[in-house]
């Protein structure tokens, strides 16, 4: 069974401080790896993606992956209260002809 | 990525009665859709992939006739579900794929209620 794990939290981060959330998978042959920002009652909102070892970054966004321990994290920067959402790692199998995996995801706090 | 319009936005029906979501993609050629489900304080799990023109493939353990997927065009799949009851209540989301390296984009959303 395909499996996405992470950390439920609630994870509390002072404002300005950097934010990092963690995820692992069980599947070795997992492609492109996502995550999302979901604000309650709201559906999720695209914060990046990544599917090649290493870091990518996008703005106060970090996202990193190591398929050899099969790990996926995101570092937010200059963490801001907006910031507070909860955050879904996903991941894809076969190259976007299926749907996503989802963690069940990390709630972050940030205080003011 | 994709610009997604789910609707309608939330629906409140009697136990036994149907009721209709649409999802519709405004600016990218659809060929396959996915639906979601969340139950409160739960994730989102995979119901099943809308393919234009064929049947949906659900996943393991939704019932299909229960949850009926027509993706009749490139631009509009529907998710109906059939004789809903309370244990149906929950938020309805569908999404888009431009391909796993251009990110999935998801439509707004519907919050069934079913009493």
């Amino acid at each position: 069974q395909k499996e996405v794990e992470q950390n439920s939290g609630p994870l509390s981060v002072p404002e300005g401080a950097i934010a990092s959330l963690n995820c692992t998978y069980s599947d070795r042959g997992s492609q492109s790896f996502f995550w999302y920002r979901q604000y309650s009652g709201k559906s999720p909102e695209l914060i990046m993606f990544i599917y090649s070892n290493g870091d990518k970054e996008d703005g106060r966004f970090t996202a990193q992956l190591n398929k050899a321990s099969q790990y996926v994290s995101l570092l937010i920067r200059d963490s801001q209260p907006s910031d507070s959402a909860t955050y879904l790692c996903a991941v894809n199998h076969q190259g976007g002809a299926d749907g996503l995996t989802f963690g069940k995801g990390t709630h972050l706090i940030i205080q003011p | 990525g994709a610009v997604v319009s789910q609707h309608p936005s939330w629906v409140i029906c009697k136990s036994g009665t149907s009721v209709k979501i649409e999802c519709r993609s405004l600016d990218f050629q659809a060929t396959t859709m996915f639906w979601y489900r969340q139950f409160p304080k739960q994730s989102l799990m995979l119901m099943a992939t809308s393919n234009e023109g064929s049947k949906a493939t659900y996943e393991q353990g939704v019932e299909k006739d229960k949850f009926l997927i027509n993706h009749a065009s490139l631009t509009l799949s529907t998710l109906t579900v059939t004789s809903a009851h309370p244990e149906d209540s929950s938020f309805y989301i569908c999404s888009v794929s431009q391909g796993a390296r251009y990110g999935y984009t998801f439509g707004s959303g519907t919050r069934l209620t079913v009493v």
